[in-house]
């Protein structure tokens, strides 16, 4: 069955920077590849989705590539505020979830 | 427009009880999934269902987990009997279509204890 891995469960960083979150998978090809937000108790919210077709897109503040070779998707959130921590979760597909990056912002 | 309605919000129950969840997707919404998610990890997806058929549902535990969508709408899941290791957040998700790359709505989901 498809695996797949976000690194480091958390990652602090000074408000200002770039955050570089990684996705990898192993043992399928999906068709595409999504990003979500999830906060404390709440549902996850769909950020961007990526087709395997394309290498990059854009959302504002965010970045998602897309290597099919490598198997690796790369989310990138520029100028972080600290509004932007939560925790971050690649998707293959609706099929599976990775555990998820928490990123904290600090001010 | 109303986002994906799910209750109750909490239920603690004991081992060896059942219990059920429901789920009411946005409206016109074709796709259904019902996720499990233990605290530290990702949603694991247990059943997807199309209008009113199941497209999979490869990961429900079936010997203790059913589900059902009537008429294509609503939707419930239910453990019966639950495990200390049902204990979890369940959550339940809608999108236009299936497959074709279309974002997820996920509800607040329903938060279980078992004792």
């Amino acid at each position: 069955s498809q695996k797949i891995e976000q690194n480091s469960e958390a990652l602090n960083i000074q408000e200002g920077k770039t955050a570089t979150l990684t996705c990898n998978y192993t043992n399928y090809s999906p068709a595409y590849l999504q990003w979500y937000r999830q906060d404390p108790g709440r549902g996850p919210v769909f950020l961007l989705l990526i087709r395997e077709n394309e290498k990059e897109k854009r959302k504002e503040r965010l970045k998602v590539t897309f290597d099919t070779t490598l198997k690796q998707s790369l989310f990138h959130i520029t100028a972080s505020q600290p509004a932007d921590s939560a925790t971050y979760l690649c998707a293959l597909e609706e099929l599976s979830f990775g555990a998820g990056t928490t990123v904290t912002v600090r001010a | 427009e109303a986002g994906v309605a799910q209750s109750p919000r909490y239920k603690i129950i004991e081992k060896r009880q059942s219990v059920a969840f429901w789920c009411n997707p946005i409206s016109g919404h074709a796709t259904l999934y019902w996720y499990q998610q233990i605290l530290g990890q990702g949603p694991k997806l247990l059943i997807q269902f199309q209008n009113n058929g199941v497209v999979d549902d490869s990961q429900l535990p079936k010997d203790r987990f059913s589900a059902e969508r009537l008429k294509g709408v609503d939707s419930t899941l239910k453990i019966q009997p639950a495990k200390l290791e049902d204990s979890a957040v369940y959550l339940c998700a809608s999108s236009p279509e299936q497959g074709i790359g279309t974002e997820a709505f996920f509800g607040q989901g329903t938060r279980l204890t078992v004792v």
